[in-house]
């Protein structure tokens, strides 16, 4: 049962467009939502989060687009940049217990010159 | 450097052998969590602890895994008897309470043989 879905198991933007990654869950406990991104060898880093409260978040070239009601998240990167190229993983918790992450199985960004 | 802190970041067992992997969690953080990643999915939750009290188990830890965390501070993952299937990138995460990001650690890569 796969409650966090990246669709787009790959993206390929040119540098300086906008890089929109989508996500959608089934779980309506959900409340807080993030985005995280990984390089090879490493773990996560995180980028950016929203709480179910809100529909839009904002820092810097990183936005995060909640709808609730369609139970999709988005995240947009503008301008690319080479140094995006990463795979990002959206992830959810609920406020109950343990608050755990639900991860997506990820999507490959890939930004060209 | 007070992030997250994994060790070893590689290790290669032979079937049949235990292996111990420790993480050292950003240390104002209450909560502790503990993942696995396998190639092309994203990381799937094992186990969490609430300063020193192991309040929830996936269930992925079978028998085999054990995880402690004394005085709440540092944590341990014990991997008893280890089969081909345990190989994976082994996360630990920390965050604190409420509604905030995890941080996690490099990962511990498991290479059964």
């Amino acid at each position: 049962d796969q409650q966090v879905k990246q669709n787009s198991p790959s993206l390929s933007v040119q540098e300086g467009r906008i890089s929109i990654l989508n996500c959608d869950y089934t779980n309506s406990m959900f409340d807080y939502f993030l985005w995280y991104k990984k390089y090879p060898a490493e773990g996560p880093t995180f980028l950016i989060s929203i709480s179910s409260i809100k529909d839009k978040n904002e820092d810097g070239r990183f936005t995060v687009f909640l709808n609730k009601s369609a139970k999709h998240l988005s995240l947009h990167i503008v301008p690319s940049q080479p140094g995006d190229s990463a795979v990002y993983f959206c992830a959810a918790s609920d406020t109950q217990g343990a608050q755990k992450l639900v991860f997506g199985q990820g999507t490959r960004l890939t930004i060209n010159p | 450097d007070t992030g997250v802190s994994q060790d070893p970041r590689h290790k290669i067992t032979k079937r049949g052998q235990n292996v111990t992997f420790r993480c050292d969690p950003i240390s104002e953080h209450n909560r502790l969590y503990w993942y696995r990643q396998t190639l092309g999915q994203g990381p799937e939750f094992l186990t969490y602890f609430q300063n020193e009290a192991q309040l929830e188990k996936s269930r992925l830890l079978s028998d085999r895994f054990s995880a402690e965390r004394p005085k709440g501070s540092f944590s341990t993952l014990e991997i008893q008897r280890t089969e081909q299937g345990d190989s994976a990138m082994y996360l630990c995460a920390s965050r604190r309470t409420g509604n905030t990001e995890a941080f996690f650690g490099q990962g511990t890569r498991l290479t059964v043989v």
